[in-house]
């Protein structure tokens, strides 16, 4: 069975650009997460996706944040413009289910690592 | 509110060497799940164990074995007989009524030849 795969692995920018991070979680998943991992710290959920709605972005910095799963499949997120503190690793993990349901196992992505200059 | 707190920032040991790692968790939902995962330098975060709120049984698996003990609220991981290749960093998580889960700060553990 495939896991999570991100794109790209590494990414370097400058502040103020802009840029994407790709995730296709597992086939049959219907639940899309999205962590930011800042070094030295555990990953903090971004947003969660269930199929393409969003059940919870409480902590999406939705100034310069914004993230899409059409079809319920593929998602992206994106950063414009991208500060400093944005440099971190980007997790995306997938799950069978979601809220509601007795607990399902996340499975995660091996990340992107942004660094802004 | 969710809280995990992982007191222990880095922990080294040589080879051999049984090592403990701590978590303490708080939450105030009646129904929870706790985990442990393991981050090699890779990055990718690795699944160990889920252990949900009704169940204070300890766990065995091969070399790892976990403490959950809710009087405490305690979720603690022994390696026992480390090796280097148990040199990663081990992030202790909790998800409460979602499926949210709020990761601890992780402890660094490094095994030396």
């Amino acid at each position: 069975e495939a896991g999570v795969a991100q794109s790209p692995r590494y990414k370097i920018i400058e502040k103020r650009q802009s840029v994407a991070f790709w995730c296709n979680p597992i086939s049959g998943h219907a639940t899309l997460y999205w962590y930011q991992q800042i070094l030295g710290q555990g990953p903090k959920l971004l947003i969660q996706f269930q199929n393409n709605g969003v059940v919870d972005d409480s902590q999406l910095p939705k100034d310069r944040f914004s993230a899409e799963r059409l079809k319920g499949v593929d998602s992206t997120l994106k950063i414009q413009p991208a500060k400093l503190e944005d440099s971190a690793v980007y997790l995306c993990a997938s799950s069978l289910v979601g809220r509601g349901s007795s607990y399902n196992e996340q499975f995660f992505g091996p990340g992107t690592r942004l660094t802004v200059l | 509110a969710q809280k995990v707190t992982q007191a222990q920032t880095e922990i080294s040991v040589v080879e051999k060497e049984d090592v403990t790692l701590d978590c303490v968790y708080e939450t105030r939902d009646t129904t929870y799940y706790l985990f442990w995962y393991k981050q090699p330098p890779s990055g990718e975060l690795v699944f160990l164990i889920r252990r949900n709120s009704f169940d204070e049984q300890n766990e065995i698996s091969g070399r790892y074995s976990w403490n959950f003990q809710k009087s405490t609220s305690s979720f603690n991981f022994t390696i026992t007989a480390s090796q280097v290749v148990d040199s990663a960093v081990y992030f202790c998580a909790l998800s409460g009524d979602t499926d949210k889960l709020i990761f601890g700060t992780g402890t660094r553990l490094q095994v030396f030849p």
